[in-house]
């Protein structure tokens, strides 16, 4: 009965390559996020959808794209990665602009 | 845009005493301000929040205080308790969430 489950929960992998990691929320909730936290526990905001429509993206770089395929699930696709990509990657949904709930985290390491 | 200020960056107390951190924003439309506690390899999770309208909110051992004058808003936790260690975080909204650098509270036993 998770609420926001993320997957996978660790990722390690070299320079240059693709991946995706997966997000789904059971709550009903029609907005959800991206977050990138970095090793000094910044949380920065890269996208939001709501109702499958990007609103924000805060100055990611066009390597990362969200990919919504319904309401419950928001994929986020990294290519070519480099070594400030590693971070600790966290989906979060909410009811609109409301409370915000977090998933458990992808930590992932570039190397 | 918004712009959230939190303090101190650590903070470590005695168990059984209290704990206060702090944060300010700069958006006077801001009208929600939650508070975020992420405990090691785990999503930050709402502890408490607090409206625009509202000047104090308490739940148990934790309180939160808005000034929206002074905009500024604060988290307090009595009796501390060794299960409260973590890194706590502030945010403001008026649309979109703006988070605070985040506070690492160590309880010593």
């Amino acid at each position: 009965d998770t609420a926001v489950s993320q997957t996978p929960k660790y990722l390690v992998t070299q320079m240059g390559n693709d991946k995706s990691i997966k997000c789904e929320q059971n709550l009903g909730h029609d907005t959800m996020y991206w977050y990138k936290q970095d090793s000094k526990k910044f949380l920065k905001i890269m996208f939001s959808y709501n109702n499958k429509e990007l609103i924000i993206n805060e100055t990611v770089p066009n390597r990362f794209s969200p990919k919504s395929p319904d309401k419950a699930h928001l994929n986020l696709h990294i290519n070519s990665l480099e070594l400030g990509d590693s971070a600790v990657y966290f989906c979060a949904s909410s009811p609109g602009w409301a409370t915000q709930y977090f998933g458990p985290g992808t930590r992932l390491t570039v190397l | 845009g918004e712009n959230v200020e939190q303090h101190p960056s650590t903070l470590s107390v005695q168990e059984g005493d209290s704990a206060v951190i702090k944060c300010t924003y700069s958006d006077s439309a801001s009208n929600y301000f939650p508070w975020y506690k992420q405990e090691l390899g785990k999503g930050p999770q709402l502890i408490i929040d607090i409206r625009s309208n509202v000047g104090e909110k308490k739940d148990q051992r934790i309180a939160v205080t808005l000034n929206k004058t002074a905009k500024h808003f604060s988290l307090h936790i009595t009796e501390t308790q060794p299960e409260d260690s973590a890194v706590y975080f502030c945010a403001a909204q008026r649309n979109q969430f703006y988070f605070g650098t985040g506070t690492s509270l160590t309880v010593i036993p």
